[in-house]
């Protein structure tokens, strides 16, 4: 099974300043169609998860453009270019290449300090 | 709109059975494959299982395979768990959820929690 490292695990975040959450894999994420498929998730507390980024970098429709998605092969980055409160939450990878399974990152829990 | 609606978790004592269900609204529930994820108390998500768009597939995480059985009846656009068998470590909040490029679904979750 494909093993998904993100880090860090806690992330302290100030309003308005930028924040990274790395993700990494155990093996290369790219696909036979040359595709890599690579999710970020957001979990708000008390609320299912919502898919952020599709395809390291594709941002789903309603996401702020705040949010970007970036990467190749085994080392992949979300970014939030100006945090704002409402982005507290647990963030995770997923991929979608080597299946099954599917599997997570352990989640990056972003908090306000 | 597109919505996942979820019912059919509860408390149970281990070794008994429980199926979950997830109706499907507001898009073409026979186009997509959907799967099983779960998220223990505390902890993260963890696939479980996923079934293709016609039923032609299915696939299982190795902690639930030969216990838990996916289905589908695109006819009522609804999705299956059937648990069997379940163990304390099947604790958890269960989503169904559609991974698809530019279409993303969860359902509210519901709560399967394993307890003699």
């Amino acid at each position: 099974d494909v093993v998904m490292t993100q880090s860090p695990l806690s992330l302290p975040v100030t309003v308005g300043q930028p924040a990274s959450i790395s993700c990494r894999s155990s093996q290369s994420l790219v696909y036979s169609d040359g595709n890599t498929y690579l999710n970020w998730y957001q979990q708000r507390p008390g609320q299912s998860p919502r898919r952020l980024i599709y395809k390291v970098s594709n941002r789903d429709s309603g996401v702020p453009d705040r949010f970007s998605g970036s990467g190749s092969g085994t080392d992949f980055t979300l970014k939030i270019s100006r945090v704002e409160a409402e982005d507290v939450g647990v963030y995770y990878c997923m991929q979608g290449t080597h299946w099954p399974p599917w599997t997570f990152g352990q989640g990056t829990k972003v908090e306000i300090k | 709109q597109a919505q996942l609606v979820q019912s059919g978790g509860g408390v149970v004592q281990p070794g008994r059975s429980l199926r979950l269900s997830c109706a499907a609204s507001g898009f073409t529930f026979s186009s997509f494959g959907i799967h099983w994820v779960r998220q223990a108390p505390g902890k993260g998500l963890q696939w479980v299982a996923v079934i293709w768009y016609d039923g032609s597939n299915k696939f299982y995480a190795d902690s639930v395979k030969g216990r838990f059985t996916i289905s589908r009846d695109n006819s009522k656009n609804t999705l299956y768990l059937q648990m069997n068998n379940l163990r304390a470590e099947d604790t958890a909040l269960y989503y169904c959820v559609i991974i698809h490029d530019g279409f993303d679904l969860w359902g509210q979750g519901t709560v399967v929690a394993v307890s003699s």
